[in-house]
């Protein structure tokens, strides 16, 4: 079955960058989305389309693609971003959609 | 505003069937998108479960497949999830999403937590 690979843990200082990497090998045929999760609540989507971002969603979150890699930066990071965060797409026949193994990001 | 409220047991025993809803509101389902489950065992990671689209087309997740069924009730304006043959391994939070074309899931449920256990 498909799977996307995420980092288990990332840790960060305030106001310093965050990245988040998501490899598969269907990454380069389908878009990837980002999700934001924080404990007790439902999945908030922060980026779709590889690199659009919803409105609401602070300029300081962006993505990018790089072949089988997928990345999500968080640019200046404040404390209200430690939370999960899992990446999104589907196989590459577009059918089945797959999670990341997801990626707990602490803010020091 | 669009919103999904999951509804169902929270306590299903082994070998049953786990049944749930999602109920739309601030959007027709008939109109468009995907309309899918995903699930979230205790301290572990998102899993997709499965997603029918407005048309009534379905798609589910390989290593469930045998025991899913997602259906729509466009009456209802709500789509359903039954799952057989619980055991242990599927008490997880269950979550409903709408998600559009190379939109991502937009808009979530709350997440209800269903425990399998006799």
């Amino acid at each position: 079955s498909y799977e996307l690979t995420q980092p288990p843990s990332v840790s960060v200082s305030p106001g310093q960058t965050a990245r988040i990497t998501c490899s598969g090998d269907a990454l380069p045929k389908q878009y990837a989305y980002w999700y934001q999760q924080k404990p007790g609540q439902a999945p908030v989507l922060v980026i779709y389309k590889d690199s659009e971002r919803p409105s609401g969603i602070p300029e300081r979150f962006s993505g990018s693609s790089s072949g089988t890699t997928v990345t999500l930066t968080i640019s200046g990071v404040q404390a209200e971003d430690e939370a999960d965060y899992y990446c999104q797409s589907a196989d590459s026949s577009g059918t089945y959609q797959v999670f990341g193994t997801g990626t707990k990001v602490t803010v020091l | 505003q669009v919103q999904l409220q999951e509804s169902g047991p929270g306590l299903v025993k082994p070998s049953e069937t786990l049944s749930l809803t999602c109920a739309v509101s601030g959007y027709s389902i008939s109109s468009g998108y995907y309309w899918g489950w995903i699930r979230q065992p205790p301290g572990k990671g998102l899993e997709w479960i499965g997603s029918i689209y407005h048309s009534g087309s379905t798609y589910y997740n390989p290593s469930l497949k045998s025991r899913v069924t997602i259906s729509v009730d466009t009456s209802k304006n709500q789509f359903s999830l039954k799952l057989s043959s619980v055991t242990a391994a599927d008490t997880a939070v269950y979550y409903c999403g709408r998600r559009g074309t190379a939109a991502g899931i937009d808009y979530w449920g709350q997440g209800t937590l269903v425990t399998v256990s006799s």
